[in-house]
């Protein structure tokens, strides 16, 4: 049971546009602490994302953004395309465990 | 080019010990927090352990405590995770990564190491 929340899966045909939720709690998302999205191709690395919530690191399409709210976050995809299948997780920092925490990752199958 | 390096995944018996070690190339590991990050087979990724850049502070999961120890040498530019009385579930790829704080983001990561328990 991972202490953020996503769902185990989401799919999208080419083109079009999906989100992956992750659901903290008032000791790490809703305690201020910044969330952070990696994506993990398979039998590779996982990969920086998003950082501080809404930053793309050089390198990363603008076709990815995050967002955040109170005690969740966003990771949104636009114009899905086929290499973007893989799995993507949150990340942030717990203040009751004083380290970080991830969701539990979700699989994203372009259709 | 930048990397990091990661060595000494093995497979090993419960109740044995294994010492990882992950090799900066490119880069100077002095200047950033260091951390392990496992992710067991088909399973989700796991915070280990942090270490701060003099090795002043330093974190652990719960069901690591007292068992693992994470050491840096930033004279060999290194990070090291001492494992000991090792159990099935410490079964994993371990990744070490870089962070700029212990609160922050993982910036670069190694590509693993397995660690396999079992009799």
């Amino acid at each position: 049971q991972s202490v953020l929340t996503q769902p185990p899966s989401v799919s999208g045909a080419p083109g079009q546009r999906v989100t992956i939720s992750c659901t903290g709690s008032t000791s790490n998302i809703g305690a201020h602490y910044d969330v952070h999205w990696y994506q993990q191709l398979p039998g590779t690395a996982p990969k920086l994302l998003i950082y501080g919530n809404t930053n793309r690191p050089a390198g990363v399409p603008d076709r990815f953004s995050g967002s955040k709210s109170g005690t969740s976050a966003s990771l949104a995809i636009t114009g899905l395309q086929a290499e973007d299948e893989a799995t993507y997780y949150c990340q942030s920092y717990d203040s009751s465990l004083s380290g970080s925490v991830f969701g539990g990752g979700t699989k994203l199958t372009v259709l | 080019e930048v990397q990091l390096v990661e060595s000494g995944g093995n497979l090993v018996q419960p109740g044995g010990s294994l010492r990882l070690s992950c090799a900066g190339s490119g880069i100077r590991l002095s200047s950033y927090w260091m951390s392990w990050v496992r992710q067991a087979p088909g399973k989700g990724l796991e915070w280990v352990a942090s270490i701060k850049q003099d090795g002043s502070e330093k974190y652990y999961v719960d069901s690591v405590k007292g068992r693992f120890t994470i050491s840096r040498d930033n004279a060999k530019n290194s990070l090291n995770l001492q494992m000991n009385s090792l159990r099935v579930d410490d079964t994993a790829v371990y990744y070490c990564a870089t962070q700029y704080g212990s609160a922050t983001y993982y910036v670069l990561w190694g590509q693993g190491t397995l660690v396999t328990v079992s009799s």
